[in-house]
């Protein structure tokens, strides 16, 4: 099956500083990437929708200029948390979509990137 | 506007035993339907979808799970249980069609616990 992967699978920063994460798709191009993030023993909320060579679509209450978003290439979508705070450690996952066989849409998931804020 | 819901938060089978994870949804569409198993600290892997045709879908790791429009549902179900099927289980929906920028729905997801 496909394969997408996040750097890094984990992360510690200081409140206060920006953390990016990036997402690629490593054997097959992805017009749409989606950003998850799942607080502990919680289930995964849809953050926002990054299409190639557009602006993101930032789910309600998502805070755009925090997380900031961006897909610069069919492989690869970044995100970065700006002035991280305590509250934003979370489990942050991402998506990668592409037209499947007979028309359907296949959505793969990265591993996920472990981000504590201090 | 979609949702999912998974009742019961923590299921508990011996090893051997018939697994079933319930899951009700709602759409204003046809929907697609998903789900997914997640190991602690790692992402999601696919363990089988419905999308259209046949409502019995069968998955990896001996795991299938059946379509009923008429109830809304979507229950996985798995024969025989492993120790190694424990884990946390996620039922999801999505809205089919091209273009449109649909992320999944997930339910909260349930907690398998395989007793020896």
């Amino acid at each position: 099956g496909a394969v997408v992967s996040q750097h890094p699978s984990w992360v510690i920063c200081k409140s206060g500083t920006s953390v990016k994460i990036e997402c690629r798709s490593l054997d097959f191009q992805a017009t749409t990437m989606f950003w998850y993030r799942q607080f502990p023993k919680q289930s995964l909320m849809l953050m926002a929708t990054s299409n190639e060579g557009s602006k993101a679509t930032y789910e309600q209450g998502v805070e755009k200029d925090k997380f900031l978003i961006n897909h610069a290439s069919l492989t690869l979508s970044t995100l970065t948390v700006t002035s991280a705070h305590p509250e934003d450690s979370s489990f942050y996952i991402c998506s990668a979509r592409f037209w499947g066989l007979a028309g359907v849409h296949e959505q793969y998931f990265g591993p996920g990137t472990r981000l504590t804020v201090t | 506007a979609q949702s999912v819901t998974q009742l019961g938060s923590h299921v508990s089978v011996s090893e051997g035993a018939l697994v079933l994870l319930r899951c009700n949804y709602s759409s204003s569409v046809p929907p697609y339907l998903f789900w997914y198993v997640q190991y602690p600290n790692q992402g999601l892997q696919l363990l089988l979808k419905y999308t259209t045709g046949a409502t019995l879908v069968k998955g990896i790791n001996g795991f299938e799970a059946e379509f009923k429009k008429s109830e809304t549902s979507f229950h996985l179900t798995k024969p025989s249980a492993h120790m190694s099927d424990a884990a946390e289980y996620f039922c999801a929906v999505s809205s089919p069609g091209g273009g449109g920028a649909d992320g999944l729905t997930f339910g909260k997801g349930t907690h398998l616990i395989i007793q020896p």
